[in-house]
């Protein structure tokens, strides 16, 4: 039972426009929400997080939303660059537990 | 470079073998997570440990064991070896005070049972 779903394994972008990943929920026990960005022969990277006491958050470039009715947050990355190019991981962890539960990942190709 | 050490960084075994897999936390950090990448999936989360005690537990198989050291290192002990166990292998450490402290990740070790 895949509780954190991405249901798009890959996305492309062209350099300087939007990038939107999305990830959905089912657990209604999550209430904090993470993103991890991957390079190849790296371990995932912490890149920004929300708790579900809020709707958004944003860090430079990268912002989360969430939307707990819908059970569903995205990562926006504005602009795109190429150095964004790398399979993002959507993550979430019920109250009180360290466990992580994470999606399958998204590919993120950003392209000039 | 997140701090957190992971060796070996390569492995190749035969089936019904026995490895170790080892990891090293960021100074300071009492919590290490175990977790499993296999072909098209995402992190599974095998295991936890903090100061030397088990915290979490995930899907983890019987024949995988893990613990954790007085210096903090842990290590991740994989037996019987089965062609499906082959995967990437993380560590994860944190400081552990909060739950909802920051995991950082290791640069993996890649499993092959051939």
């Amino acid at each position: 039972d895949q509780q954190v779903k991405q249901n798009s394994p890959s996305l492309s972008v062209q350099e300087g426009r939007i990038s939107i990943l999305n990830c959905d929920y089912t657990n209604s026990m999550f209430d904090y929400f993470l993103w991890y960005k991957k390079y190849p022969a790296e371990g995932p990277t912490f890149l920004i997080s929300i708790s579900s006491i809020k709707d958004k958050n944003e860090d430079g470039r990268f912002t989360v939303f969430l939307n707990k009715s819908a059970k569903h947050l995205s990562l926006h990355i504005v602009p795109s660059q190429p150095g964004d190019s790398a399979v993002y991981f959507c993550a979430a962890r019920a109250y009180n537990t360290d466990k992580l539960i994470f999606g399958t990942g998204t590919r993120l190709q950003v392209f000039p | 470079d997140s701090g957190v050490t992971q060796t070996p960084k390569h492995l190749i075994t035969a089936t019904g073998q026995r490895v170790t897999l080892r990891c090293s936390p960021r100074s300071g950090d009492l919590s290490v997570y175990w977790y499993q990448q296999s072909l098209d999936q995402g992190l599974q989360f095998l295991i936890q440990y903090y100061n030397g005690e088990e915290r979490a537990k995930g899907n983890i198989l019987e024949r995988f064991s893990a613990q954790q050291f007085p210096d903090l290192h842990s290590e991740l002990n994989l037996s019987s070896l089965e062609l499906g166990d082959s995967a990437l292998y993380f560590c994860a450490s944190s400081g552990g005070g909060s739950w909802r402290e920051t995991q950082y990740f290791g640069p993996g070790t890649r499993l092959l049972v051939l």
